[in-house]
Order: C-alpha cells, then structure tokens, then sequence
C-alpha cells in the first residue's frame, strides 16, 4: 500500500518568514495530494491539493509542488502569519475510487 | 463544517466498556470514514463505507466495529474498550467522484 512520509514534525518560524513542508511517497499510481489544515480544536480542513498532471498551484499565499518522477511533493506558506499556527497534514491517493493515506503531520508554530 | 457532526464531543469511560460514537452528515454524500487521531501519529483509517451496503476494514480496525444505518448516519462502536484506544476520533464524508473529505468536530475518548 502506500506510504506517506512527511517531515519536519515541528516547524518554527518568525511572522513574515516562509514555512515549507515536504511528503514524500511510496506508490507511483498515486495522483492526487491533498494539504489539510488543523487548528488547535479543531477539524482538518482541505487548504489546498494538486493532481499530477500540474507540477504548481497557487492560492494567494500557499501554494504546493509536486515532482512525480521523484515522488515528492511539498507545501509553500509564504509572508507566514500567526494565524497559519496549526498542524498540516499532507495525503497522497490513486484517485477517487481509493482512500488518501496520511502523512503523520507537521505542526507549525508561527511566532509573532 | 457543520454538516457534519459527532456525539458525543467528549467522553471518559472504563476499560471493558461499550461505546459508540456516531457520525451524521446532511451533506448528501455517499462515502463516509472513521480516522482515529494520535499525536505524532496523523490520521489512521479505522473503517470506511462507500454506500449504505459498503463496509470496508481500514488500517487499524481492530477492536473496533461499524454500522452504517443510512447514508446520512455512520456509527463506531468499540465493543470492550481499553486504555490505548483513548484518542480523539474523527468522522469525514465525501461524495462519490470527488476527493475532497469533509471531516466532523472530533470525538475525544478517554478510557480509564
């Protein structure tokens, strides 16, 4: 099955810097990666996610990579704030017919 | 996401207890999921139903149990609970040809 490695566990920067979380994983046919974002209390929620058929995409100031011959992928926060404090979890999954696997998660600490 | 709930939000039981947590989506969406979330550990699969007549085993669905009562109810059930199955458990739906999982407020279980 797939594996889904994701690093660093912890993350700590300075308001205005840049934060970058990189996955890594395991089964070529996966083909859609999703970034969730989970606030302290609350839920997981879908911020951002990337098909292999696009190696970027933006939104304002996130934006994820993805290198398929490599099999890594990565999540870009750029100009951080305090409100980006959270943990994000990256996926990878064959599709829609298949169930993301998880990576273990990366908590971000944004220090004003 | 509040079309998708769980109850009890919080609960502390005792080793050798039946529990069941249950999950409601008005979302309409066929697919529902049960993820157990540890620290340091991400989110784990316990069980998954793609349909009213679905049930599939995730990851780490041992000493755990599922009923999918209608397309809007999945209930888990931990039949003789024990220590190490005190974590918080999340519910997430999502529709049939689509990625995206939408995930419930969490259910933290503590058994003593």
């Amino acid at each position: 099955g797939e594996n889904v490695e994701q690093h660093p566990s912890t993350l700590s920067v300075q308001e205005g810097d840049s934060a970058v979380i990189k996955c890594t994983y395991s089964d070529s046919a996966s083909n859609y990666f999703p970034w969730y974002k989970q606030e302290l209390g609350k839920r997981p929620q879908l911020i951002i996610d990337i098909r292999s058929n696009v190696g970027e995409k933006k939104d304002q100031r996130i934006a994820v990579t993805l290198n398929k011959t490599a099999k890594h992928f990565s999540l870009h926060i750029t100009e951080t704030q305090p409100e980006d404090s959270a943990v994000y979890f990256c996926a990878a999954s064959p599709g829609r017919s298949y169930i993301p696997t998880f990576g273990r998660g990366t908590s971000l600490i944004v220090h004003p | 996401d509040a079309d998708v709930t769980q109850t009890p939000r919080n609960r502390i039981t005792k080793t050798g207890k039946r529990i069941m947590l249950e999950c409601s989506q008005t979302k309409g969406h066929d697919r529902m999921y049960w993820y157990r979330q540890d620290p340091g550990l991400g989110l784990r699969l316990i069980y998954y139903s793609f349909d009213v007549k679905d049930i599939n085993k995730g990851e780490i669905s041992d000493g755990y149990s599922v009923s999918r009562q209608a397309q809007a109810k999945f209930s888990l059930s931990l039949e003789s609970a024990i220590p190490n199955q005190t974590a918080l458990y999340f519910c997430a739906t999502s529709d049939h040809g689509a990625d995206t999982q939408y995930f419930g407020p969490g259910t933290r279980l503590t058994v003593l």
